[in-house]
């Protein structure tokens, strides 16, 4: 039983619509991922946090998706104006950021724009 | 380029047989973790590890830091095992990072 809690597990858009995703992570791990993997299976690393604060991330997020860790709630990642391009599995995972601990995934959040 | 290679692309064994699966990755890393995605995309974690083998049932992974690379084996194969398998790099350098694998599809016929 997956110990990340995604939500919901699948979701259906029209383009140009929003789509928010939620994530709730391990107790205790700072570190958070979301993930992108498209349709031909490839996984592209979209942006971490580390204590609510955003460590990394690439263009497309900065750009077209919003994503926050605020304490105490959900984590979540919103694509503001959707597009069919943007359908794919979207994947959490947290980590305690220590060597010795292995990530762990949430189950994935299922986006398909219609 | 390309951090992790992942090979075969597809592999398809008779029941019994046994399976290896492989990750070559460019850089240095913490560890690799392997695991098994469902059909429905929700991922299973088989293995991580770091250096040196480890084994749960009929799989085994190891992992050569100073080769680059880790592998899968899965011995006696059965049905139940086909799928698609991921390896992932795990670096951390004050910003952890996962770095997956192309993945390899297995397919197991009776």
């Amino acid at each position: 039983n997956s110990k990340v809690i995604q939500t919901p597990r699948y979701l259906v858009k029209g383009q140009g619509q929003k789509a928010k995703m939620r994530c709730i992570p391990e107790k205790g791990h700072p570190v958070v991922f979301w993930y992108q993997q498209n349709k031909n299976n490839e996984f592209k690393f979209l942006i971490n946090f580390q204590n609510q604060e955003v460590l990394q991330q690439i263009d497309m997020t900065e750009k077209r998706f919003s994503a926050e860790c605020p304490s105490n709630s959900p984590c979540s990642l919103e694509i503001q104006s959707s597009e069919a391009g943007d359908s794919a599995l979207y994947l959490c995972a947290s980590s305690l950021f220590r060597n010795n601990q292995a990530p762990l995934f949430g189950e994935g959040t299922r986006l398909s724009v219609l | 380029g390309q951090q992790v290679q992942q090979s075969p692309a597809s592999l398809v064994l008779q029941e019994g047989e046994n399976a290896e699966l492989q990750c070559n990755f460019s850089t240095s890393l913490n560890s690799m973790q392997w695991f098994y995605q469902r059909p429905e995309g929700s991922l299973v974690s088989l293995f991580y590890n770091p250096s040196g083998t480890k084994q749960s049932g009929r799989l085994t992974s190891t992992t050569v830091i100073k080769e680059r690379r880790s592998s899968l084996h899965i011995s006696s194969s059965q049905i139940t095992d086909s799928g698609t398998y991921l390896c992932a790099m795990v670096t951390n350098y004050g910003n952890e990072k996962i770095t997956f694998g192309a993945g390899t599809k297995l397919t197991i016929k009776p």
